[in-house]
């Protein structure tokens, strides 16, 4: 199995400011046979369900903010975004679908 | 519109079964897998498997292989998620989610089944 880890836990980021998420598979989830990282990132706010935000390491979902990108190839990636805002408050995980699914164990963003 | 609509809020005691429903429609529902995963209390997401509605194939991650079960019924355009004796620790919140076309992620998502399971 692909075990997937994110850094940090959490994360305190005042307003306007980038946030950043990192997320590291256990091997790499990047296919030889058409050159793409089979990685989405989602966000998780509480009492909605997870909304995709990028899958293929970078591509934002349709109707996705610009301030969202993905970034990262073969087992390290990075969420970013550049100007947060205050209804980016959410938990965002990693999602690998190299092999059976699965996820990250979630980075808490808050408001600083 | 695409959407994925599940089945309401379950309270069952210990012991007993459940199904959990998740009925798409406005897409053709055979063209896309359905994955269900779940939230405990406190916890991160957790993919429980995922089944392909044109021929129900299913695949389960191995935490949840022979604990439950999803079926679909094509000809309504539903996926099943299924328990034969619950636990307490099967207390959390359930969602389903279409995989896309591509494989690349869920792009919908059901609004979520809550089942509290207490004696």
């Amino acid at each position: 199995d692909i075990v997937m880890t994110q850094s940090p836990d959490s994360l305190a980021v005042s307003l306007g400011q980038r946030a950043t998420i990192n997320c590291k598979s256990s091997q790499s989830v990047l296919h030889s046979s058409n050159n793409k990282n089979y990685l989405a990132w989602y966000q998780l706010k509480p009492g909605q369900p997870p909304k995709l935000l990028i899958s293929w390491a970078s591509t934002r979902e349709s109707g996705v903010p610009d301030r969202f990108s993905g970034s990262g190839s073969g087992t390290d990636f990075t969420l970013t975004i550049s100007s947060l805002q205050a209804e980016d408050v959410a938990v965002y995980y990693c999602q690998q679908y190299y092999s059976l699914p699965n996820f990250g164990q979630g980075t808490k963003l808050e408001i600083k | 519109e695409v959407q994925l609509v599940q089945s309401g809020a379950e309270v069952k005691k210990p012991g007993e079964s459940l199904r959990i429903s998740c009925k798409g429609s406005g897409y053709n529902f055979t063209n896309f897998w359905i994955s269900w995963v779940r939230l405990m209390p406190g916890k991160g997401l957790e993919l429980m498997g995922r089944i392909d509605p044109s021929d129900s194939y299913t695949s389960y991650s191995p935490s949840f292989q022979g604990h439950v079960t999803i079926s679909v019924d094509k000809s309504i355009s539903t996926a099943y998620l299924q328990w034969s004796s619950l636990k307490a620790s099967d207390t959390a919140m359930y969602y389903c989610g279409r995989i896309t076309i591509a494989a690349a992620g869920m792009d919908v998502w059901g609004q979520g089944t809550t089942v509290t399971v207490s004696s």
